[in-house]
């Protein structure tokens, strides 16, 4: 069982906007800004979007977005394009442990 | 543009020892930034962090497989380890090696591309 909970599947069509939520405690996700993001697309290694809850690597469309409020954090993709289609994983830390979620998966209709 | 590649067994009998090889190029794996990390996912689920080394050789674990584990690192070849003992069905996952920041912060970048491990009789 992971320590973040996310929606096991979101599903938008193209030019849509959708939104993954990532639920933890004060303890980890809710106490600090050590939140990320990773894409998976199938067959392929995990690939950071989002860091520090709100920042993206060079290189990362800006239609990825991230945000926190209390114990949930959310990753937002504005513009769906059909390569956004992948599992989506948050991750924190409590402890000095990292911790991720069980992960989304994207369908774009 | 840093590259790293896991390898070895990729098959193992329960009670065995995991061992895996980390070999990173495109940069120094001896920078003071960053940690170099373990991480696995088993079949359709998230992923789970196992242990991150620093390049001066301290370490730090999850406390899922602190018993079994050890990762270690020679700057001399660029490389890092891990060795999980007495491997169980459990242990079967895709294993990952990535570039783990931790500084004020925690995110791991790059990845390598995974190494399936499976256990069974």
């Amino acid at each position: 069982q992971s320590a973040l909970t996310q929606p096991a599947s979101v599903s938008g069509s193209p030019g849509q906007s959708i939104t993954i939520s990532c639920t933890g405690t004060s303890s980890d996700l809710g106490g600090h800004q050590y939140v990320s993001w990773y894409q998976q697309r199938p067959g392929k290694a995990p690939k950071l979007i989002i860091y520090e809850v709100t920042n993206r690597p060079s290189g990362v469309s800006d239609r990825f977005s991230g945000s926190k409020s209390g114990n949930t954090a959310s990753l937002s993709i504005s513009g769906l394009q059909a390569e956004d289609a992948a599992d989506y994983f948050c991750s924190s830390y409590i402890n000095t442990i990292t911790v991720f979620g069980g992960g989304t998966r994207l369908t774009v209709l | 543009q840093l590259h790293l590649l896991e390898s070895g067994p990729g098959l193992l009998k329960p009670s065995e020892t995991l061992s895996l090889t980390c070999s990173v190029s495109g940069g120094s794996i001896s920078t003071s930034r960053f940690y170099w990390a373990w991480v696995r996912q088993p079949p359709g689920e998230g992923p789970e962090w196992i242990g991150s080394v620093y390049y001066g050789g301290s370490t730090y674990y999850n406390t899922s497989v602190k018993s079994r584990v050890t990762i270690s690192i020679d700057t001399s070849k660029n490389q890092f380890f891990l060795r999980l003992n007495s491997v169980t069905a459990a242990d079967t996952a895709v294993y990952y090696c990535a570039r783990h920041y931790s500084d004020f912060s925690n995110w791991f970048d790059p990845w390598g591309q995974g190494t399936l491990v499976t256990v069974s009789s």
